[in-house]
C-alpha cells in the first residue's frame, strides 16, 4: 500500500498567518491527491481534489500544489474558522490511504 | 440536497458481527461509487472499502479484508458494510462518502455511526 506521510503533525498559528502543510507519497501518484478539513465531532470536508482543484464553495485562500510524490496545501491567510485538522488522501490506487493528519491550532 | 445517513452502529462483543447501512438521498445513487471510512477515537482517518456504482469493482483495506463485506442495493438507495469477527481495534466512527465521478473522491460524507467493540 502507498504510505502517505503528512507534516507537520501539528502547528500553532495566528489569524492572518500563511500556513503550509505537506504530504509525501511513498511512490509516485501523479496528481491523485486530495485534501480534507475536519472539525471536532464533524465529518471531513473536501477542500482540494486532483492536487490543485478547489472544491466548489471552498474559499480561495485554500490552494494545493504538487505532483508525483510531494504535495502542499496552503492557507494564504488563516481565518478563525480554519482551525481544524487537515488530511491528505491518495486515490491513485487501492487501498486508498490517508496521511496522518495535521492539527492547526491557535497560537 | 445530497444526504448520506449512516445507521447500525452500537456496542458489539469481540468476535461479533454488525451491519452498517448508508442511506442516500438527493442524488442518483446508482451512478456513484461509495466509500466507507473509519476513525478510531482520537485517531486519524482510515479508508476501509469502496464499491463501484454497479458493484463490479470492490476494494478493501488490508486490515478488514476477509472480515468485512461491502454491498449495495441501488433500488433501495443504500450501501451496506457487513462486519464480522469484530475486534477491539475496529472500534471507530464509520462514515460513508460518495465519489464524484468527474474527479473528486469522497466529496460528500455522512455524519458517521459509532461502532464500539467491547466485552
Amino acid at each position: 500500500a502507498i504510505q502517505m506521510t503528512q507534516s507537520p503533525s501539528s502547528l500553532s498559528a495566528s489569524v492572518g498567518d500563511r500556513v503550509t502543510i505537506t504530504c509525501r507519497a511513498s511512490q509516485g501518484i501523479r496528481n491523485d491527491l486530495n485534501w480534507y478539513q475536519q472539525k471536532p465531532g464533524k465529518a471531513p470536508k473536501l477542500l482540494i481534489y486532483a492536487a490543485s482543484n478547489l472544491q466548489s464553495g471552498v474559499p480561495s485562500r485554500f490552494s494545493g500544489s504538487g505532483s508525483g510524490t510531494d504535495f502542499t496545501l496552503t492557507i494564504s491567510s488563516l481565518q478563525p474558522e480554519d482551525f481544524a485538522t487537515y488530511y491528505c488522501l491518495q486515490d491513485n490506487n487501492y487501498p486508498r490511504t490517508f496521511g496522518g493528519g495535521t492539527k492547526v491550532e491557535l497560537k | 440536497e445530497v444526504r448520506l445517513v449512516e445507521s447500525g452502529g452500537g456496542l458489539v462483543k469481540p468476535g461479533g458481527s454488525r451491519r452498517l447501512t448508508c442511506a442516500a438521498s438527493g442524488f442518483t445513487l446508482s451512478t456513484y461509487s461509495i466509500n466507507w471510512v473509519r476513525q478510531a477515537p482520537g485517531k486519524g482517518l482510515e479508508w476501509v472499502s469502496l464499491i463501484s456504482s454497479t458493484s463490479r469493482y470492490i476494494y478493501y483495506a488490508d486490515s478488514v479484508k476477509g472480515r468485512f463485506t461491502i454491498s449495495r442495493d441501488n433500488a433501495k438507495n443504500s450501501v451496506y458494510l457487513e462486519m464480522n469477527s469484530l475486534r477491539a481495534e475496529d472500534t471507530a466512527v464509520y462514515y460513508c462518502a460518495r465519489d464524484n465521478p468527474i474527479a473528486a473522491p469522497a466529496d460528500y460524507w455522512g455524519q458517521g455511526t459509532l461502532v464500539t467493540v467491547s466485552s
